[in-house]
């Protein structure tokens, strides 16, 4: 059974619009991130959480907020949705303190944007 | 910034030949970098493959093998004999000491193993 679990799989929205995409994970972490993946670029780095706090922001768009209501939730909304959002966005976690570089991704959530 | 180069997919392979992937990297910001593969198998999510956090040294995991090389900055993955199951998308990393999980990846590359 995956352990980190997000929803949807695939979504499509028009510009403008607004989304909000689920993680929850299921592995005791306290740490938990976005990554975000575009067409022929690299998997980038966006937000990490530990214990539900900011940690670190690598999104210069104030559009991407993420939200976390509870210990093992991390959720992405993203309002005024541009075409160049479009990309798949992977939650991940890891334990807390890990600086190993180990981290558990779930499936991701492949946006398109209209 | 730091960064990682690999080789773009998609690759085809036929099954029991070697493969290589490779992937150089750039550390302008780590003192000492931390070298990862990840693989993403159909389906799910990625998961790591591989560590190797000391220069020269060599991880290994369901045979790949990936050597860290300080002087060429490259990590490149090999596999003396691929499998149809080892179909996936491979990513390498970059990561330190420091920067905690904030790892910089490659853009993936697809390998395809043909019977």
């Amino acid at each position: 059974d995956p352990k980190i679990i997000q929803k949807p799989k695939y979504l499509v929205a028009v510009t403008g619009s607004e989304k909000i995409l689920i993680c929850e994970q299921y592995l005791g972490h306290n740490a938990m991130y976005w990554y975000r993946q575009s067409a022929k670029k690299p998997l980038e780095f966006m937000f990490s959480y530990s214990y539900q706090k900011l940690m670190d922001n690598q999104t210069a768009s104030s559009r991407f907020q993420p939200q976390s209501s509870k210990k093992n939730h991390l959720d992405l909304q993203i309002t005024a949705l541009k075409p160049d959002d479009s990309a798949t966005y992977f939650c991940a976690s890891s334990p807390q303190g890990a600086d190993t570089g180990q981290l558990y991704f779930g499936e991701g959530s492949k946006l398109t944007v209209l | 910034g730091d960064s990682v180069t690999q080789t773009e997919g998609p690759v085809t392979v036929s099954e029991s030949e070697s493969l290589i992937i490779n992937c150089t990297y750039s550390a302008t910001s780590i003192a000492y970098p931390n070298l990862f593969w990840y693989v993403r198998y159909p389906g799910e999510g990625l998961q790591l493959l591989l560590k190797v956090i000391t220069a020269g040294q060599k991880g290994s995991s369901r045979g790949f093998e990936a050597t860290y090389n300080k002087e060429t900055t490259s990590f490149h993955l090999q596999k003396a004999s691929v499998q149809e199951s080892d179909s996936a998308v491979y990513y390498c990393a970059l990561g330190g000491q420091g920067t905690g999980s904030k790892l910089s990846f490659g853009k993936g590359a697809k390998l395809t193993v043909s019977p």
